[in-house]
């Protein structure tokens, strides 16, 4: 499982689009980036995944660089209640196990 | 409503009475997980299932115990709970690997 590494904690206003990005140097092949985003007291919900360039839903847009050792998560507009902890995970689809690491902490300020 | 669902939410119990924490999803998933969160030290994987009767071993599996009899529960159990244990556990499904899981809404456990 490819080591990521994010930004500890992150601050940002409403309304701007906040960008974090995460650090995976050893990435397999066969490795997919796949974001959660996780509120106080609750579970960690999935965001997006993506492989290679750019994947976009109505949350978020991936952008993975061609060397795929580094992605960047952007939320376009943010809001008070993006507040959560955001995980940037790699790994294999379909693997077994997986490791989460401890997230960048984003705190959205009025 | 699709989900997953655990039960109790909050516990309080003394070190040595055993527990079990019940996690069921309603998503007919193979794939099911534990984790606990802790400050400082983010979610870990206690144990996961692929399928029925097929369990294995996360990052910190020492003293938990889980089941898989039916595809759609997935208990956790602490056979002799230590303060150490004392955590949020969150329990997890997907359709058939960990990248998009579905996670249940944590059950704080407090182990005096």
């Amino acid at each position: 499982l490819a080591k990521t590494t994010q930004p500890i904690s992150m601050d940002s206003y409403e309304g701007q689009e906040v960008n974090i990005t995460c650090s995976h140097n050893n990435i397999a092949t066969n490795d997919y980036i796949t974001w959660y985003q996780q509120f106080p007291s609750q579970g960690p919900r999935f965001i997006i995944q993506g492989y290679k360039t750019k994947v976009t839903n109505e949350v978020a847009s991936l952008f993975i660089p061609a060397d795929r050792k580094s992605s960047t998560l952007s939320l376009p507009r943010v809001s008070l209640s993006d507040t959560a902890v955001y995980y940037c995970l790699v790994g294999p689809i379909f693997d077994d196990k997986i490791i989460f690491g401890k997230g960048t902490r984003l705190h959205i300020l009025p | 409503e699709a989900q997953v669902t655990q039960n109790p939410r909050y516990l309080i119990t003394v070190t040595g009475k055993k527990l079990t924490v019940t996690c069921s999803q309603n998503m007919n998933h193979e794939y099911m997980s534990w984790y606990r969160q802790d400050p400082g030290l983010g979610l870990r994987q206690i144990y996961y299932s692929m399928n029925v009767e097929v369990t294995d071993k996360g990052d910190v599996p020492e003293g938990y115990k889980v089941s898989r009899k039916e595809k759609r529960n997935f208990p956790l159990i602490l056979e002799s709970p230590s303060p150490n244990q004392t955590s949020l556990y969150f329990c997890a499904s997907s359709t058939q690997g960990p990248e998009t899981q579905y996670f249940g809404p944590g059950t704080r456990l407090l182990v005096l």
